[in-house]
């Protein structure tokens, strides 16, 4: 168990609709990262936060988007879904400054019908 | 851009031998950090093993250590004593900054490799 929370574990939804995923990381941990695991593309870096503030992005689509409250939890949003959004969804979390050793949540699996 | 190349898709051991999985990389970054994931077919993501590019040793931890070849730009994995629970997917990745500075960033990762532990 890394002690990054994720929640759903699963997720099955329509196209054209909106769902939220929710990530609590680890205990101390300010540093929070969104990676999306598809067939085709691969493991693929969407977003970084760092306590609160967007730090980092990657290639993230303007249907997507996240924020972490003060609590340190995050939550990526997704909208107006297609089919090819079905992926695994990832959160890890890392203590910063002092490493970035990331440890990832057992992540979301969103399949879009 | 960083670059992670793992040309094994699938590798077949027998159990009890030590297995080497390939990972070159490409950075023009001066400090760099490399990670090793495991990946079992539950689908979560395990830490295994961290090497940081000033580090002066391979990293080790357990059965699982880290080629590291800094002018080859290679970072393989040793795993030493395979076993069956050891079957799982494998992914190099790495990031832009060592352990040693802020900068947490995101991991860069190759395509992995499927490792099959046979009985």
């Amino acid at each position: 168990d890394s002690g990054v929370t994720q929640t759903p574990k699963h997720l099955i939804t329509a196209t054209g609709q909106r769902v939220t995923l929710r990530c609590s990381p680890r205990s101390g941990d300010l540093s929070v990262y969104w990676y999306q695991q598809s067939l085709d593309q691969g493991l693929q870096f969407l977003i970084q936060y760092y306590n609160g503030e967007e730090r980092a992005k990657g290639n993230i689509l303007e249907r997507f988007s996240a924020q972490q409250f003060p609590d340190l939890h995050s939550e990526l949003n997704l909208s107006s879904l297609e089919l090819g959004d079905s992926a695994l969804y990832f959160c890890a979390s890392s203590v910063a400054p002092r490493g970035n050793e990331q440890f990832f949540g057992p992540g979301t699996r969103l399949t879009v019908l | 851009a960083q670059k992670i190349t793992q040309t094994q898709p699938g590798m077949f051991v027998q159990e009890k031998e030590a297995v080497t999985l390939d990972c070159t990389y490409d950075t023009s970054d001066p400090s760099y950090g490399l990670f090793w994931y495991k990946q079992p077919s539950s689908g979560e993501m395990i830490f295994l093993i961290y090497q940081g590019s000033y580090d002066q040793q391979n990293a080790t931890e357990g059965r699982y250590s880290l080629n590291f070849q800094k002018a080859r730009k290679s970072a393989n994995l040793v795993i030493s004593a395979s076993q069956l629970g050891d079957s799982a997917m494998y992914f190099c990745a790495m990031t832009r900054s060592d352990i040693s500075n802020f900068g947490n960033e995101k991991l860069t990762f190759g395509t992995g490799t499927r490792l099959t532990i046979i009985p």
